[in-house]
């Protein structure tokens, strides 16, 4: 079974703080994402990555960075934490052998971030 | 930009009824539609998925109908359980790849005993 791990459930920081969200998945996954969760705006994806050291932007990239040094561990990071960045984050992983193969993408169990 | 639009937001079925959650997309090029289901607390899970090129899937009591010529696709749950309640989100890939999916806004579906 997929496991995809996020380092936190719930996390608080200051407005202005560098934040970050850690996701690490267990199936030699190529391809990883980070989603955020909004009510009544599903989700938005804001970076994915599709082999270590490659990103692309998602739909709301602003504010936010991406990692991926290794290929099991995605971060995401919060350059200085804001108020409108207060949101449930997800992460996702999924396996393609090549672009078009669609493969199902599995998620974590999400962080629920506070910004104060 | 590409979106996927779902409807309704919310359903309230009464158990052993059917449900049906329905969503269109604008990408004319979309070849996957996952849905995935989320309960209270929890991570979205895939419960059903359709590809381009099938027009319907069944599995048990869950159905996915895809209709491309009218850029829609629809979610089917017959005899509902108590254990169906939970948000439910359609999505579609954005052009022909699979890297992006655009999520629909979720149908919060409850199912009333």
């Amino acid at each position: 079974d997929v496991k995809v791990t996020q380092s936190s459930r719930y996390l608080v920081k200051r407005t202005g703080e560098k934040v970050f969200l850690e996701c690490v998945q267990d199936m030699d996954h190529e391809n990883m994402f980070w989603y955020r969760q909004d009510p009544g705006l599903g989700l938005r994806l804001i970076y994915f990555s599709y082999d270590v050291k490659m990103k692309e932007k998602g739909d709301i990239p602003e504010g936010y960075s991406v990692s991926r040094e290794k290929k099991e561990r995605f971060s995401l990071i919060l350059e200085s934490a804001s108020t409108n960045q207060t949101s449930m984050y997800l992460c996702a992983s999924s396996f393609d052998r090549d672009r078009y193969s669609n493969q199902p993408q599995h998620f974590g169990d999400g962080t629920r971030l506070s910004i104060l | 930009g590409e979106n996927v639009e779902q409807h309704p937001s919310t359903l309230s079925v009464q158990e052993g009824d059917s449900a049906v959650i329905k969503c269109t997309y604008s990408d004319s090029a979309s070849n996957y539609f996952p849905w995935y289901k989320q309960e209270l607390g929890k991570r979205p899970q895939l419960i059903i998925d359709i590809r381009s090129n099938v027009g319907e899937k069944k599995d048990q009591r869950i159905a996915v109908t895809l209709n491309k010529t009218a850029k829609h696709f629809s979610l089917h749950i017959t005899e509902t359980q108590p254990e169906d309640s939970a948000v439910y989100f359609c999505a579609a890939t954005l052009g022909d790849s699979s890297y992006k999916l655009i999520f629909g806004s979720g149908t919060r579906l409850l199912v009333r005993p």
